[in-house]
């Protein structure tokens, strides 16, 4: 089973440009996560979508929005990008059908300059 | 989520034991102890997880005292490999509850030859 992919693995934006992120989480899951991770806050929980849905979210502004296809792919959307926004983002998937384990993909490393 | 406490780093000799304590004094009765761990560069990775009783799989045993305020991930034979930085989570079960991961700063283990 391939496991979760996510594109691109680098991107380099500036300040007040908006960038769209992708995941594709295992087949069959139904459940993606997203987190940022950054050197001072470390990881935090971003949103996690479900059947098309969004089921949790956590305390990050209007400008992190999310969405979820029929396909379960996901994508996150971060508008006018501020310095701050430079982070690994990563998802993550679940099968959701009681299991505990998360998949974790390799992350997208964002640059903002 | 209750809040966890875990050591900020520790050393370990290759092939000895590894005993990464986590203290989670303010757990509720339906809230398990999950371990991920995240070694460079890559999206954190489930290692095991546990309500009360003991719990061992391929990777790692866990440990949690009887009255449930801690407990320890055993890693039996510490490789190189296993340098990484694992993180003790505490949280309800997974499924209608949603997925989200709350991650503190966790305990940076590395092992050395």
């Amino acid at each position: 089973k391939a496991g979760v992919t996510q594109t691109p693995r680098y991107l380099i934006k500036t300040r007040g440009q908006q960038v769209t992120l992708s995941c594709s989480p295992i087949s069959g899951h139904r459940s993606v996560s997203w987190y940022q991770q950054t050197p001072g806050q470390g990881l935090q929980f971003l949103f996690e979508y479900f059947s098309e849905t969004q089921r949790n979210k956590g305390n990050f502004p209007g400008r992190f929005s999310g969405r979820q296809f029929s396909n379960s792919r996901s994508e996150m959307n971060v508008s006018t990008l501020e310095l701050g926004d430079s982070a690994l983002y990563l998802c993550a998937s679940s099968s959701n059908s009681g299991s505990p384990e998360q998949f974790f993909g390799p992350g997208t490393r964002l640059t903002v300059l | 989520d209750a809040k966890t406490t875990q050591p900020p780093s520790m050393d370990c000799a290759e092939g000895r034991a590894a005993n990464l304590p986590c203290n989670h004094s303010t757990i509720s009765g339906n809230e398990y102890v999950y371990w991920y761990r995240q070694i460079h560069s890559q999206g954190p990775q489930y290692i095991i997880h546990g309500l009360k009783n003991n719990e061992t799989n391929e990777m790692a045993s866990l440990i949690i005292t009887e009255d449930r305020k801690s407990s320890t991930l055993i890693l039996p034979h510490a490789t190189l490999r296993d340098t990484a930085v694992y993180y003790c989570i505490v949280r309800v079960a997974t499924g209608a509850a949603g997925n989200k991961l709350t991650f503190g700063g966790g305990t940076r283990v590395l092992v050395k030859p």
